[in-house]
């Protein structure tokens, strides 16, 4: 089973800082199946990223994902008020099985 | 626009059965794999169980193997979760949320559901 490890557990920024987010895998993952979404107090979480890289519909630019095999980053190039948040990386097993990492919260410093 | 509205939380003891229901509007139902992914209060998600689109196919995570039954009714456009033997360790915000198809072999949710809460406790 794999593993995602997310660093750091909590990111204290001010607006219009850039935000950087790592997802480490236990082993390698294909960038196919590495997601990040975001969850906000009192909400289902939203998908943000897809393909490690990929920004879903409707996404701001400011997201953005990168990396491959067991090294992910999503970066947020300027935080904007409604980014702070949880954010989550997951990926999708060959043996059909999901997992998530532990979430990184980005607090307002 | 696509809608999933979870029901069927509620405060039950432990041993006790309860089944959630997901129902979906928007989107040609059979024609997407669905999952359930659960949250305890104040913690991360939780992969619970995924159904192939036919229904044919299920997974489950080791935590519930053995004790939950995922099940869908395309007529219906409706998801289900099956819980039995709950424990207060499945005490948590249950999501369903439909599979996206990305490249040829890519998933990933894009819609969840708000979510229903279930709480196991004596």
């Amino acid at each position: 089973e794999i593993v995602l490890t997310q660093s750091p557990g909590t990111l204290s920024l001010s607006p219009g800082e850039r935000a950087t987010l790592s997802c480490r895998a236990s082993q390698s993952v294909s960038s196919s199946y590495l997601a990040w979404y975001q969850q906000k107090p009192g909400q289902a979480p939203r998908l943000l990223i897809y393909g490690a890289s990929s920004r879903a519909t409707g996404i701001p630019d400011r997201f953005s994902g990168s990396g491959s095999g067991t090294d992910f980053t999503l970066t947020i190039s300027r935080l904007e008020p409604e980014d702070f948040a949880v954010y989550y990386c997951q990926q999708y097993g060959s043996s059909s099985t999901w997992t998530f990492g532990q979430g990184t919260k980005v607090e307002i410093k | 626009e696509v809608q999933l509205l979870e029901s069927g939380g509620g405060l039950l003891q432990p041993g006790g059965s309860l089944r959630l229901s997901c129902a979906a509007s928007g989107f040609t139902f059979s024609s997407y794999a669905m999952s359930w992914v659960r949250q305890a209060p104040g913690k991360g998600l939780e992969w619970v169980s995924v159904i192939s689109g036919s229904g044919v196919s299920t997974f489950y995570a080791d935590s519930v193997k053995g004790r939950f039954t995922i099940s869908r009714d395309n007529s219906k456009n409706t998801l289900y979760l099956q819980m039995n033997s709950l424990r207060a360790e499945d005490t948590a915000v249950y999501y369903c949320a439909k599979v996206f198809y990305y490249d040829s072999s890519g998933k990933a949710y894009d819609c969840w559901g708000q979510g229903t809460l279930v709480t196991v406790s004596s």
